[in-house]
């Protein structure tokens, strides 16, 4: 496997389900993201980890949890979602340098449909 | 506020050239992104621009106006796998991004 890997690809879940969107990069790279894609709005960036530590949090409610259990995985722990959280979700990694613009590497998404 | 506009859709001809505009509102600026993304996959890094001026790769290029808060992509010589979404990307003073919603690009035969 190379690059940034998302499982499942796509996902649909009743309202008082609980899933998880797993993400896994190979590039040895030391931070790890997750962002939200809608159709015909912004990616909108929900958490950031850095060196396994939670520095974004964009006011994401809590029925969203980031978990990032070691430098190359990350979770998000899906529970009690409404249906306007249907959406892509990607997965995101960067090597993070001095200068702070660094190149994010995505994955391909996981695609969740929330009934 | 901070905000990034680009055009929702275009559409092209095979062959042709084609400029994807982006303008840009951030506190600060650190630079500007630009990547591709083809329906159901990946967006992937197409340019980063920092300076003014224009950057070539290949077919595809990318200018930057800071003193205009203005960006835009060149595709020259089309090919019909051109046919993607273009993620404009502004990074503010405190390195964070801030994304457009995107340019639908159609190319025809």
């Amino acid at each position: 496997e190379t690059g940034v890997t998302q499982t499942p690809r796509h996902l649909v879940m009743g309202m008082t389900n609980k899933k998880s969107l797993k993400c896994e990069q190979h590039l040895g790279h030391n931070a790890m993201y997750w962002y939200k894609q809608s159709a015909k709005k912004p990616l909108e960036l929900m958490f950031v980890y850095s060196l396994e530590e939670r520095v974004e949090n964009n006011s994401v409610p809590s029925r969203f949890s980031p978990e990032c259990p070691n430098s190359s995985h990350l979770f998000l722990h899906l529970h009690t979602l409404q249906p306007e959280d249907s959406a892509l979700y990607l997965c995101a990694s960067s090597q993070q340098g001095p200068t702070g613009a660094n190149v994010l590497t995505f994955g391909a998404g996981s695609r969740l449909t929330v009934l | 506020g901070q905000n990034i506009d680009q055009p929702t859709e275009m559409t092209a001809t095979e062959g042709a050239i084609v400029q994807i505009n982006c303008t840009y509102q951030t506190s600060g600026f650190n630079g500007l992104f630009w990547y591709q993304q083809h329906a159901g996959e990946a967006p992937t890094f197409l340019s980063y621009n920092v300076l003014d001026g224009l950057e070539e790769k290949g077919r595809f290029s990318s200018f930057l106006s800071r003193s205009k808060g203005y960006s835009y992509l060149l595709l020259k010589e089309l090919q019909m796998k051109d046919s993607a979404s273009y993620l404009c990307a502004g990074m503010d003073s405190n390195y964070q991004l801030i994304w457009g919603a995107g340019t639908k690009l159609i190319i025809k035969p």
